[in-house]
């Protein structure tokens, strides 16, 4: 059984430009929540995805936006790189039905911005 | 706002030893309370959550947790250290029932002595 799976482990990208990171939630989870871990920091929720919707949003602007995929899966998107996104980001599982009472983690993406 | 505070930054211990990690966090009712713990270059693993009952929490790899309501704490706790338990160490809380918002501390990290 997969745990939550997530795409690219690693990239480099330039100001300015925009980045797609995916997740695939562990077998039999329904929402998805991603996070922000810059260096040395705890992991700073950006938001919830729960039946292709946004259900919750952390204090993160516009340039992060997010999808979930009638299977499950979601993409975090943020647009016009700044350096300060340089960061590790974290996909979270969980399945609504038991109150998300277990939450899995993926191993994260890790994001450089030049 | 809730929050949450790791006091110590980072700690050292000789293998063996034990340990107790604090965690101290602020919220208006009793929140869900969890330990994560993060290795170099990982995601989070589970180390043991709090939702009601026993105030006293197992977990995985012998550590233990103690929810402190009149302190609003949850400290962890392992009574013998090993050298493989060297690794960065969150806590996080969420409101009851909504567990797709974790609000995670800034993290204790651990160096294990041998």
């Amino acid at each position: 059984d997969a745990g939550v799976t997530q795409s690219p482990t690693h990239l480099i990208k330039t100001r300015g430009q925009q980045v797609t990171l995916r997740c695939s939630p562990k077998s039999g989870h329904d929402t998805v929540s991603w996070y922000q871990q810059a260096l040395g920091q705890g992991p700073q929720f950006i938001f919830q995805y729960y039946e292709e919707e946004e259900r919750q949003r952390g204090n993160f602007p516009d340039r992060f936006s997010g999808h979930q995929f009638p299977n499950y899966s979601s993409e975090l998107n943020v647009n016009a790189l700044l350096l300060g996104d340089s960061a590790l980001y974290l996909c979270a599982s969980s399945l609504a039905q038991d109150g998300g009472n277990t939450i899995y983690f993926g191993e994260g993406s890790w994001l450089t911005v030049v | 706002a809730q929050s949450v505070t790791q006091p110590d930054i980072h700690i050292t211990v000789s293998e063996g030893a034990s340990l107790e990690l604090r965690c101290n966090y602020s919220y208006g009712a009793t929140p869900y309370l969890f330990w994560y713990v993060q290795s170099p270059g990982q995601g989070l693993q589970l180390l043991l959550k709090y939702f009601s009952g026993d105030t006293l929490v197992q977990g995985i790899k012998g550590f233990e947790a103690e929810f402190k309501r009149s302190q609003s704490s949850f400290n962890l706790r392992k009574p013998s250290v090993h050298w493989s338990d060297a690794a960065e160490y969150f806590c996080a809380v969420a409101p009851s029932g909504n567990t797709g918002k974790l609000i995670f501390g800034q993290g204790t990290t651990l160096q294990v002595k041998p």
